[in-house]
């Protein structure tokens, strides 16, 4: 049973405009949130992460919005450039601070940006 | 600074050969992390030691082996390959205190 959803398996964007992809979760002990992009042929790179106790973190043109409630949380892109083409992985953990369990993955989204 | 590394980059084994998948990190973190993707899926994890001495199964352990030599390498064994276990195995290593992993290149492993 998947604890971490990423429904859709890709999404395409024209470059400038906002990508936003989603994430849902159904493991109520999950506390802290991270997504990752991944390039083929390499290993998945660390982009932002949030914790259980917010509800929105900003990167630069990155930002993660959680709704526990809803167990939801989504990645906006804004503004969409061409190295952004990637898969994203949102990931969980029940631990936030040092714990030491590892990471659980979702299925991960392709975005691609059209020029 | 290298970060993580993984050796091989790519293995062709056939059903039944065994061999130890390296990794090493010069961060000094604590823990350490294997995971393994196949096609369609999302990571996921075969080991992990929070700290050098102790290693504990993750979500799918079984066929696999680790071995945490000391606080930079963490090995992963498959002592008899099943074409199961055909997929992309990737390290990771997270410092104490924080919250994200960092992740090797990956092994590219074929089990025919």
């Amino acid at each position: 049973d998947q604890q971490v959803k990423q429904n859709s398996p890709s999404l395409s964007v024209q470059e400038g405009r906002i990508s936003i992809l989603n994430c849902d979760y159904t493991n109520s002990m999950f506390d802290y949130f991270l997504w990752y992009k991944k390039y083929p042929a390499e290993g998945p790179t660390f982009l932002i992460s949030i914790s259980s106790i917010k509800d929105k973190n900003e990167d630069g043109r990155f930002t993660v919005f959680l709704n526990k409630s809803a167990k939801h949380l989504s990645l906006h892109i804004v503004p969409s450039q061409p190295g952004d083409s990637a898969v994203y992985f949102c990931a969980a953990s029940e631990y936030s601070g040092g714990g030491a369990d590892g990471l659980t993955f979702g299925k991960g989204t392709h975005l691609i940006i059209q020029p | 600074n290298a970060g993580v590394t993984q050796t091989p980059k790519f293995q062709v084994l056939k059903t039944g050969q065994s061999m130890t998948l390296q990794c090493a990190q010069d961060m000094n973190h604590n823990s350490m992390y294997w995971y393994r993707q196949d096609p369609g899926m999302g990571l996921r994890l075969i080991y992990y030691s929070a700290s050098e001495g102790t290693t504990d199964k993750g979500e799918v352990p079984n066929g696999y082996n680790v071995s945490r030599l000391n606080k930079r390498e963490f090995s992963l064994r498959l002592e008899s390959a099943a074409p199961s276990q055909t997929s992309v195995y990737f390290c990771a290593s997270r410092w104490q205190g924080g919250d994200e992993q960092y992740f090797g290149p990956g092994t590219r492993l074929t089990v025919t």
